[in-house]
């Protein structure tokens, strides 16, 4: 069975600062998909940024950017220059080739920006 | 942009109510599901539906039924609401061959 484990419950950093999140899967599957989904407080979970599995260039979103190593399982997230908005609880969640549906989530880091 | 929404943001209860979540959506997803969300153990699905008047059970159904009578509304039944199910319910959908779940913003349960 999959696993997802992010094991940050809790980060802070100053505004402007860049912060790594770390999360970190179990699976013997060979293609699959990872997402970083953020939850601001009170607010809706939107996705930050998604990675395939079988494509070697690690994604980018404006100051998201995640690092994926395949061969250890792990799918950090880099928030660069951060600011006050991105203060949240990010959840890694990983999602087999094959479903459509089934995404297995971690616990959640809950960042807090500084000013 | 895709439009999730839930019928309450806040929810209180008695034990033994029967409780209906709704969800809604705006851009003819397929797929909706039903989360809960508790502190330390991230989203746990508790029924999934592909299609009108078709259900799947997650991981957590107990205490749960839902309906899906129209493709864009998605409800969330507790039969015998308990203490146990106080939580944060999360609503989402995507499209039948879609990676990416689009949210609501949540309904945030208290069972006394």
């Amino acid at each position: 069975a999959q696993t997802v484990t992010q094991s940050q419950p809790e980060m802070s950093v100053q505004e402007a600062e860049t912060v790594t999140l770390s999360c970190t899967y179990d699976t013997s599957e060979n293609n699959y998909y990872l997402f970083w989904y953020k939850q601001p407080p009170s607010r809706q979970m939107i996705l930050v940024i998604r990675q395939e599995a079988y494509k070697q260039q690690n994604a980018t979103e404006n100051r998201f950017s995640v690092n994926f190593q395949k061969a250890a399982k792990s799918f950090s997230l880099k928030i660069s220059d951060s600011q006050l908005g991105d203060t949240a609880m990010y959840f890694c969640a990983f999602m087999k080739h094959t479903s459509n549906y089934q995404l297995i989530w971690g616990a959640g880091t809950k960042l807090i920006i500084k000013p | 942009d895709v439009k999730v929404t839930q019928s309450s943001r806040y929810l209180v209860k008695r034990t033994g109510e029967k409780v209906f979540l709704e969800c809604v959506q705006d851009m003819d997803h397929e797929n909706m599901f039903w989360y809960r969300q508790d502190p330390g153990l991230g989203l746990r699905l508790i029924y999934f539906s592909y299609d009108v008047k078709m259900k799947e059970k997650g991981d957590i159904p107990e205490g749960y039924s839902v309906s899906r009578e129209k493709k864009e509304r998605f409800s969330l039944i507790l039969e015998s609401a308990s203490t146990n199910q106080t939580s944060m319910y999360l609503c989402a959908s995507s499209l039948v061959q879609g990676k990416t779940q689009y949210f609501g913003p949540g309904t945030r349960l208290l069972v006394l």
